[in-house]
C-alpha cells in the first residue's frame, strides 16, 4: 500500500514570499502520478499541479513548480510570489495509475500574510 | 462548464439515524469517485464507479454504506445506521476516463455531523 506524507501541519509566508511545502511517499511501484491539490475554506479540491513520475523534468504551473526527487521519493511544491489568494489547506496526492484512486497525505494548512 | 454538484451541503443527524448524499458529476464524465475526509486529515477515497459499475469499494464500509450510480450518471451515497465517527465531509469528484493522465474535477462535499 502506498504512503503519503506531509511533515508540515502548518506554514505560514509574507505576501510576495517564496514558500516551499514538503511531501514524502512509499511506494514499490515504478510508474505512477503525484499531485498537490489546494482545498480553500471552500473545501472544493482543486488540482495546483501534476507530476508524473518517468518525466525527469519538474512540472511548473504559472507561480507553482515541484521538485521532484524519485529515488528519495520526495515532492515538494514551490509557491512564488505567493498572494493572499493562496490562503488553503494544499495536499499531496500519490496515484499507482491505476485508475485515479487518490491516495492523500494529511495536509498542510498554508497562511499568506499581508 | 458546470462542475461537479452535491447534496445538501450540510446535514446534522443523530445516531442511528439514515443519511443519504448524491452527486452529480460533470456531463460526460465517466468515472466518479466518492471520498470521506475526516477533520484534520486527507480524504480517502471510498468508492469508485467507471459509468454504473464498481470498480474499487475495498474501502467501503459496507456493513453500513451503500452506494449506486443507477444510469451510470448521478450517485447517491447512504449511511445506515450513523456512528458518530462517521461525521467528515463527504466529497464526490468525476473524470472523463480513469486514467491518472485525466484530472478528476471535485464538488464541494457535504458535511455530516452525527450526534
Amino acid at each position: 500500500a502506498q504512503t503519503v506524507t506531509q511533515s508540515q501541519p502548518e506554514m505560514s509566508v509574507q505576501e510576495a514570499e517564496t514558500v516551499t511545502l514538503s511531501c514524502t511517499y512509499d511506494t514499490s511501484e515504478s510508474n505512477y502520478y503525484l499531485f498537490w491539490y489546494k482545498q480553500p475554506p471552500s473545501r472544493q479540491m482543486i488540482l495546483v499541479i501534476r507530476q508524473e513520475a518517468y518525466k525527469q523534468q519538474n512540472a511548473t504551473e504559472n507561480r507553482f513548480s515541484v521538485n521532484f526527487q524519485k529515488a528519495a521519493k520526495s515532492f515538494s511544491l514551490k509557491i512564488s510570489d505567493s498572494q493572499l489568494g493562496d490562503t488553503a489547506m494544499y495536499f499531496c496526492a500519490f496515484d499507482n495509475n491505476a485508475g485515479n484512486m487518490l491516495t492523500f497525505g494529511g495536509g498542510t494548512r498554508l497562511m499568506v500574510k499581508p | 462548464e458546470a462542475g461537479v454538484a452535491q447534496s445538501p451541503r450540510y446535514k446534522i443527524i443523530e445516531k442511528r439515524q439514515s443519511v443519504a448524499f448524491w452527486c452529480n458529476p460533470i456531463s460526460g464524465h465517466a468515472t466518479l469517485y466518492w471520498y470521506q475526509q475526516i477533520l484534520g486529515q486527507g480524504p480517502k477515497l471510498l468508492i469508485q464507479f467507471q459509468n454504473n459499475g464498481v470498480v474499487d469499494d475495498s474501502q467501503l464500509p459496507k456493513d453500513r454504506f451503500s452506494a449506486e450510480r443507477l444510469k451510470g450518471v448521478d450517485s447517491t451515497l447512504k449511511i445506515q445506521p450513523a456512528k458518530l465517527e462517521d461525521s467528515a465531509v463527504y466529497l464526490c469528484a468525476s473524470s472523463l476516463a480513469s486514467g491518472a493522465s485525466t484530472e478528476a474535477f471535485f464538488g464541494q462535499g457535504t458535511r455530516l455531523t452525527v450526534v
